[in-house]
């Protein structure tokens, strides 16, 4: 079951530059998507979503971009801080929100 | 800020046992949801439950396992006969609101199954 791909196991940057982070679906009838964090021994902490009627939803440092023609979605994280570093899921539900599908997650490490 | 509660964080279990987990939702959610995550892998959906009965339910949610709200704070798993392969990190997760309106789900902190 593939239908969300986090195409990066891992990702480096520098403190105080931009993390992108990337994520791919494949099914169409996608309606919600959200970005959850994850430290190690930890759940997943929400972040920020975005709804399929939307193409961006800014909080804070964190902003969602969604491309529907290209299933595609990304998190931009800036300035990125040492205490960004953690394990980044994206996630997307159909329109009854019964079953969330998550994507293989990405590593970031934001070096001081 | 009120949170999801799973106990116990560490469960180890011999093979062919009964395990159940125990999750305390948000107060006030109406959804209810556990995955699982074996070491190395994605997260994955098991089950989804609303209205005391189960909305949706994944192929790995088969005759081993089940869901029960028992009163009206504890939402608990239960495996009936553990394999080795049941191990894995569990996570259960509630959601404010019915269908149609967006909203997150939040997660408990997990707990790791071990089968021996």
């Amino acid at each position: 079951d593939q239908q969300v791909k986090q195409n990066s196991p891992s990702l480096s940057v520098q403190e105080g530059r931009i993390s992108i982070l990337n994520c791919d679906y494949t099914n169409s009838m996608f309606d919600y998507f959200l970005w959850y964090k994850k430290y190690p021994a930890e759940g997943p902490t929400f972040l920020i979503s975005i709804s399929s009627i939307k193409d961006k939803n800014e909080d804070g440092r964190f902003t969602v971009f969604l491309n529907k023609s290209a299933k595609h979605l990304s998190l931009h994280i800036v300035p990125s801080q040492p205490g960004d570093s953690a394990v980044y899921f994206c996630a997307a539900s159909g329109v009854n929100f019964n079953k969330f599908y998550f994507g293989s997650g990405t590593k970031l490490n934001v070096k001081p | 800020e009120p949170e999801v509660t799973q106990t116990p964080s560490h469960q180890v279990t011999q093979m062919g046992q009964e395990v159940i987990l125990r999750c305390v939702p948000i107060s006030n959610h109406l959804y209810f949801y556990w995955y699982r995550q074996i070491l190395g892998q994605k997260v994955e959906f098991l089950v989804s439950f609303y209205n005391n009965e189960i909305s949706e339910k994944s192929e790995i949610f088969d005759d081993q396992f089940s869901v029960e709200r028992p009163d009206g704070s504890n939402f608990t798993l239960k495996i009936r006969s553990t394999k080795l392969e049941d191990s894995a990190m569990y996570f259960c997760a509630s959601r404010a609101t019915a269908a149609g309106i967006n909203q997150p789900q939040h997660f408990g902190d997990g707990t790791r199954l071990s089968i021996l």
